[in-house]
């Protein structure tokens, strides 16, 4: 079945590194990708999505690929700052007839250090 | 600003009492989620609509029941709350886009069932 892979659980950085947490995917033909965040005390909020190969998602410095080939959608960051602390989630958009739901990776926390 | 809104924000129940978590969105969005959220399994689907009267079940859906009376609400039930039902839920809304859709979340129900 539609499965969503994030390789890391934890991610601990100081301010101004480089960011990627890994997101693979197993699905057939080309759903949409999804990046989340989700701060402490709330719900996961939206980052941004692809929904074609080669597209890049970006928001707020973060940015992703859709790559088919390799079936992933990693999130990198260029210099990460305390306030990026927070959960990523990566999912999966899949269709249910007319509808949709989400298929999510567990979860990759970032700790940013001042 | 359009919204998702929960109540009651912390809950302290029984076992074996009768659990009512509710979510009201003001987005107009057809599609509403239940998730449970708990450490080592990110998000997990409980129950899901797709409009006003419909409700379909989830990923885990048993122990738990869901009612739309209207476009704005959805209610999850808990008919005989069990320990482990302890979590943090949140509720969702979103758009019919078949699988393009992003998903807008409450800020969460922190349930603790004794």
């Amino acid at each position: 079945g539609d499965s969503v892979t994030q390789t890391e659980g934890q991610v601990a950085l100081s301010e101004e590194d480089f960011l990627t947490i890994h997101c693979n995917y197993s699905a057939s033909g080309y759903p949409a990708l999804f990046w989340y965040v989700q701060y402490p005390g709330e719900g996961p909020q939206f980052l941004f999505r692809a929904s074609r190969d080669k597209e890049k998602g970006s928001s707020r410095g973060f940015e992703a690929t859709y790559n088919k080939e390799t079936t992933s959608f990693h999130l990198q960051k260029a210099s990460v700052q305390e306030s990026d602390s927070a959960v990523y989630y990566c999912a999966l958009g899949v269709n249910v007839g007319d509808n949709s739901k989400l298929i999510w990776g567990l979860g990759t926390s970032l700790v940013v250090n001042p | 600003e359009a919204a998702v809104t929960q109540s009651p924000r912390n809950k302290v129940a029984v076992t074996g009492g009768k659990v009512t978590l509710s979510c009201n969105q003001t987005n107009n969005h057809n599609n509403m989620y239940w998730y449970r959220q708990d450490t080592g399994h990110g998000l997990r689907l409980i129950h899901y609509s797709y409009g006003a009267g419909s409700t379909e079940k989830g990923d885990i859906p048993d122990g738990y029941k869901a009612s739309r009376p209207s476009q704005e609400n959805f209610s999850l039930i808990l008919e005989l709350a069990t320990p482990s039902q302890t979590s943090v839920y949140f509720c969702a809304s979103g758009d019919v886009d078949r699988g393009y859709a992003e998903q807008f979340f409450g800020p969460g129900t922190r349930l603790t069932v004794l």
